[in-house]
């Protein structure tokens, strides 16, 4: 069975400080799709990365930053120096063989300026 | 702008209602999904549609209809529903196949209130 476990609930940090949003997941697939959301207050899911399981190079988008470490099945995201508008709630997620994105409970982020 | 596009953004029903919740996309994507999702709690998949065929259903009770008329539409019908049903129904579309270099796109949902 696919699982993802995102273990904080809930991240309130300053302005500027760095943070890390941890993602562990399960799967028995040796195929499969690993992706990070934002969900502001307006509901939308918006789309921040897609990682495929052959792909273990980190990436670096602006001030986003994503480690992907399959030898412990985990797929963090750092936000260096956050922003107010860096709030929301991040979901980490897994796709493995059908159409479906199995999504962990989500990390609600508090930016405080 | 979204790119999926989902009406209405609100809807209030009793329980006796019929409505219906619509989404539509134009990226050429031909997989559409519904997911749903309580408040604090992830978005929990409904329905896949492939090639505008039912691939899967979820084991979603029968007062939730779902309807794919063409490739770029997909309408959710709601009919007898109960108060728990309240959430936000939220539609998404993909590439068919991999790579789904995007991923999937999701709309701004329907904030769906039964009473």
């Amino acid at each position: 069975a696919q699982k993802v476990t995102q273990a904080q609930t809930e991240i309130s940090v300053v302005e500027k400080e760095d943070v890390t949003l941890d993602c562990v997941y399960e799967t028995r697939d040796t195929t499969y799709y690993l992706f990070w959301y934002k969900q502001p207050p307006s509901g939308e899911l918006v789309f921040l990365i897609r990682r495929n399981s052959f792909d273990e190079q980190n990436e670096i988008s602006g001030r986003y930053s994503w480690n992907f470490q399959k030898s412990t099945s985990s797929f963090n995201f750092t936000i260096t120096a956050s922003q107010v508008v860096d709030s929301a709630v991040y979901f980490c997620a897994l796709e493995a063989g059908a159409q479906k994105l199995v999504f962990g409970q989500g990390t609600r982020l508090t930016i405080n300026p | 702008d979204t790119e999926v596009t989902q009406t209405p953004k609100h809807l209030v029903m009793g329980m006796t209602n019929k409505k219906s919740l619509k989404c539509e996309q134009h990226m050429g994507h031909r997989a559409m999904y519904w997911y749903k999702q309580k408040a604090k709690k992830p978005p929990e998949l409904m329905f896949v549609y492939s090639y505008e065929k039912l691939s899967i259903n979820e084991s979603v009770p029968s007062r939730f209809s779902p309807e794919c008329p063409n490739s770029s539409l997909l309408n959710l019908h709601l009919h007898a529903l109960q108060p728990e049903d309240s959430a936000l129904y939220l539609c998404a579309s993909s590439q068919d196949i991999p790579p789904r270099t995007r991923g999937y796109t999701f709309g701004s949902g329907t904030r769906l209130t039964v009473v």
